[in-house]
């Protein structure tokens, strides 16, 4: 069964600072994505990383895979206000070699940026 | 281009009775996923439909159903509702399997 796990799960950081959330995973896979939720509202779409080594970037966030450590990362930069939402990590089964589950997300990262 | 969209936005059923969302994916989509989040259990998938056909299901039980149409909207039911399956009802649609777009979702509640 796929597993996938973040930490920290609640992070509260000041503006400005820059910190990084971990997204590991179970079992083989090729496929990660991030999404932002903010309260009350739908799942927006972050980044896909398709294959070892990806490394992508939008504005202040960057997030990165390596499958073989089956680890994702999610760095903010000058963390400001606006970023403050939860954050889920999630795995395409499909592409685990465990079947077609759909994605498998984690708990969620639950982030304040205070001013 | 219009995004995937979810009615009803607010549902509130009593235990017992039954309930159905709907979903349109955004145009050109054939590939619509269902998911239900909960605090307890975070977002845990239910199926996925691709031109008709179920293809892959969570681990749900049967009370949970859907089904796609050939316009590839699809409907999500559940009967014998249970104060449990109030939540968040999410449908993603995609093209390709490396795109997820999600819809803004229906809350249930159930009293």
């Amino acid at each position: 069964e796929l597993k996938v796990e973040q930490n920290p799960l609640f992070l509260s950081m000041q503006e400005g600072k820059n910190y990084t959330i971990y997204c590991n995973y179970s079992t083989t896979s090729d496929r990660l994505y991030w999404y932002r939720q903010d309260p009350g509202k739908s799942l927006e779409s972050l980044f896909v990383l398709l294959s070892n080594g990806a490394v992508k970037q939008e504005g202040r966030l960057m997030a990165s895979l390596d499958t073989k450590a089956r680890l994702s990362t999610l760095h903010i930069t000058a963390a400001v206000h606006d970023l403050s939402a939860t954050y889920f990590c999630a795995v395409d089964s499909l592409y685990s070699g465990g079947g077609a589950d759909g994605l498998t997300f984690g708990k969620g990262t639950h982030l304040i940026i205070q001013p | 281009k219009a995004g995937v969209t979810q009615t009803p936005r607010y549902l509130i059923k009593t235990r017992g009775q039954q309930v159905t969302l709907s979903c349109s994916p955004i145009s050109g989509h054939r590939s619509v996923s269902w998911y239900q989040q909960t605090p307890g259990q975070g977002l845990q998938f239910l199926f996925e439909y691709f031109s008709e056909t179920q293809r892959n299901k969570g681990n749900f039980p049967g009370r949970f159903s859907g089904r796609q149409f050939s316009n590839s909207r699809s409907e999500m039911n559940v009967s014998t509702l249970e104060l449990g399956d109030s939540a968040l009802y999410l449908c993603a649609s995609s093209r390709t399997p490396a795109e997820q777009y999600f819809g803004p979702g229906t809350r249930l509640t159930v009293t």
